[in-house]
């Protein structure tokens, strides 16, 4: 079955511009969780959506935001984007809610450069 | 708060070569803990996981234990193979489990040498 999808794979803005970061999940997952990676602070989570709620959100500015749609698609947006903003954005699905039952399944990333 | 130490790398090693991977980890309660394994422009995979103490995580000739003494969950494989090489995450999920948050420790590169 297809894996998680996220688009576009790799793009460059601006500072001070915003972008919107796809994620599709894997057929019947629920959740749907956001992470930024770089080399200077690892994997950080971003936040965690579970049927169009949000649960968990993690220590990042309100320039953050995402949303999950009925189908379980998400979205992440960054608006007024800092240099500090470019990072491998990670979109981690799961079928259950809860990690000690469940897995995650990564998607490979979008790629944000941000000049 | 929770959290999760994990080796510095690269660790360089000859094919064949026996892997440790040391992680110990922080956290209130009792949380699940994860090895997620990243291969060269991929995404993170699961690799092993635990969800107690004493739990044995075992997969494709790795394995870690849940050492609740010890706040451990050190990776380990007998014989490494040049495929091996990849970045190695260790993980724990918030102890409630009523979620699916991660936190990740920083990672760890593994160069396999034929």
């Amino acid at each position: 079955k297809a894996g998680v999808t996220q688009t576009p794979r790799y793009l460059i803005k601006t500072r001070g511009q915003q972008v919107t970061l796809s994620c599709s999940p894997i057929s019947g997952h629920r959740s749907v969780s956001w992470y930024q990676q770089t080399p200077g602070q690892g994997l950080q989570f971003l936040f965690e959506y579970f049927s169009e709620t949000q649960r968990n959100k993690g220590n990042f500015p309100g320039r953050f935001s995402g949303r999950q749609f009925s189908n379980s698609r998400s979205e992440m947006n960054v608006s007024t984007l800092e240099l500090g903003d470019s990072a491998l954005y990670l979109c981690a699905s799961s079928k259950t809610g809860q990690m000690n039952t469940g897995e995650l399944f990564f998607g490979e990333g979008s790629r944000l450069t941000v000049l | 708060g929770n959290s999760v130490t994990q080796m510095e790398g690269p660790v360089t090693l000859s094919e064949e070569a026996f892997l440790t991977i040391n992680c110990t980890y922080t956290a209130t309660g009792y949380p699940s803990l994860f090895w997620y394994v990243q291969y060269p422009g991929e995404g993170l995979q699961l690799l092993l996981k635990a969800t107690k103490a004493d739990d044995k995580g075992s997969n494709k000739g790795f394995e870690a234990t849940y050492r609740k003494e010890t706040t451990s969950f050190h990776l380990e494989k007998g014989s490494v193979q040049v495929s091996d090489s990849a970045v190695y995450f260790c993980a724990l999920s918030d102890p409630g489990g009523a979620t699916n948050k991660l936190i990740f420790g920083t990672g760890t590169l593994l160069a396999v040498q034929p």
